[in-house]
């Protein structure tokens, strides 16, 4: 069975940084392509970035281009999302996904970013 | 870019059929080919459960299907069951930009 779990989420102040972090199981971590969507209270989902099976190439949402940063170590099975200059509009939900296709397949349980003073 | 725009809520009585409609507006809506559909219970992550305007993924029910009309697509679930009750999401991907945009969802309520 497929498993993501997520984890770094946490309260940071506006302009402050954090890392996210997916650990994923029970695939072939290196053959799909993975991604972030989040979820602020009450609000539809926003997909934020997607990322290649080899780490070569990466996609933003506008929303959030030129401050967060996805990554992976397929070594790891481990999928990163770097946010810097957080502002309070991305307080949400953060789901990783696994991709499948044009979808989003896979989903893990998400983790809580808060920004806020 | 496009929107998506859902009904904020459909119900229905057990054993009915509701259609819950996703319009997509904007200058990405002429490539509205790549819909999907999402359910979301309470607490929990959303589930996939239309791709591609109208494949189910293995192990969804056949009650749910997709279909789609110029810029406009729809979920139709059939037969409705209490578990059913749940908020539900269109998606369209765009090849051009590789990005994708979701709808502000749909509350069902099972009456």
């Amino acid at each position: 069975e497929v498993q993501l779990v997520e984890s770094g989420g946490g309260l940071v102040q506006p302009g402050g940084s954090l890392r996210l972090s997916c650990a994923a199981s029970g695939l072939t971590f290196s053959s799909y392509a993975m991604g972030w969507v989040r979820q602020a209270p009450g609000k539809g989902p926003e997909w934020v970035s997607s990322i290649t099976g080899s780490g070569d190439t990466t996609y933003y949402a506008d929303s959030v281009k030129g401050r967060f940063t996805i990554s992976r170590d397929n070594s790891k099975s481990t999928l990163y999302l770097q946010m810097n200059s957080l502002r309070a509009e991305d307080t949400a939900l953060y789901y990783c996904v696994k991709r499948m296709g044009r979808v989003f397949d896979i989903w893990g349980q998400g983790t809580k970013v808060t920004v806020s003073s | 870019q496009s929107a998506l725009t859902q009904p904020a809520s459909v119900s229905g009585s057990p054993g009915q059929s509701i259609t819950i409609s996703c319009t997509a507006t904007g200058s990405d809506a002429g490539g509205f080919k790549y819909v999907s559909w999402y359910q979301q219970h309470p607490g929990k992550a959303p589930k996939l459960m239309i791709y591609d305007v109208s494949y189910r993924p293995s192990g969804v029910s056949n009650r749910f299907s997709g279909s789609k009309s110029g810029n406009t697509a729809s979920l139709t679930i059939s037969g409705l069951q209490a578990e059913d009750e749940a908020d539900y999401y269109c998606s369209s991907y765009t090849t051009g930009s590789s990005n994708w945009v979701f709808g502000g969802g749909t509350k069902v309520t099972v009456l």
